[in-house]
């Protein structure tokens, strides 16, 4: 079985500066993909970022990047600049490749902005 | 293109009713995933279909059923309404099912069911 873990239930963080969002995940297989869900107030579910487990090179999008480090299963996210469009849950999910459809998330970690 | 439609916004039933629920893929895509979320339990899988074939399931009862149209347009049932039933309903669509597929998940803005 698949577990994803998100130890941080809130992170505060102030406008510019940075804010890092752990995941740590459990698995057997060797292929899969990971991936930083962001959920705001609206509840609309906006992919953040992807990474592929064969590939070693942290994904980046703007201001948004990953560190993943597969040995360890960990995979975490970092908000450089943060702004307050940025204030919403993000959720760290993780899909086996044959696995049709099933993401597994963790349980979420709200990151609030202040000004 | 339009994203995910999910209808309706907003559903209030009560104990022992059944509901359905409709979603409607972005263009193209073929694989509709539906989950669950609630403050207890989270973000849980129900079930995938892709070419109207249910392809994948969760742990759930078998209360909860869903169908997909060729036109990949799903609908999800829940039957016979438990107060614990009351949740965010979320439709995930993807491009294509295949084993190195792209493997992303665009979510409609979902349709929250309370029971009373």
């Amino acid at each position: 079985a698949q577990t994803v873990t998100q130890s941080q239930p809130e992170m505060s963080v102030q406008e510019a500066e940075t804010v890092t969002l752990s995941c740590t995940y459990d698995t057997s297989e060797s292929d899969y993909y990971l991936f930083w869900y962001k959920q705001p107030p609206s509840r609309q579910m906006i992919l953040v970022i992807r990474q592929e487990a064969y590939k070693q090179q942290n994904a980046t999008e703007n201001r948004f990047s990953v560190n993943f480090q597969k040995a360890a299963k960990s995979f975490s996210l970092k908000i450089s600049d943060s702004q307050l469009g940025d204030a919403a849950m993000y959720f760290c999910a993780f899909i086996q490749t044959d696995s049709w459809g099933k993401l597994q998330f963790g349980a979420g970690t709200q990151v609030v902005v202040t000004p | 293109k339009a994203g995910v439609t999910q209808t309706p916004r907003y559903l209030i039933k009560t104990r022992g009713q059944q509901v359905t629920l409709s979603c409607s893929p972005i263009s193209g895509h073929r694989s509709v995933s539906w989950y669950q979320q609630t403050p207890g339990q989270g973000l849980q899988f129900l079930f995938e279909y892709f070419s109207e074939t249910q392809r994948n399931k969760g742990n759930f009862p078998g209360r909860f059923s869903g169908r997909q149209f060729s036109n990949s347009r799903s609908e999800m049932n829940v039957s016979t309404l438990e107060l614990g039933d009351s949740a965010l309903y979320l439709c995930a669509s993807s491009p294509e099912g295949g084993k190195r597929a792209k493997n992303i998940q665009y979510f409609g803005a979902g349709t929250r069911l309370s029971v009373l």
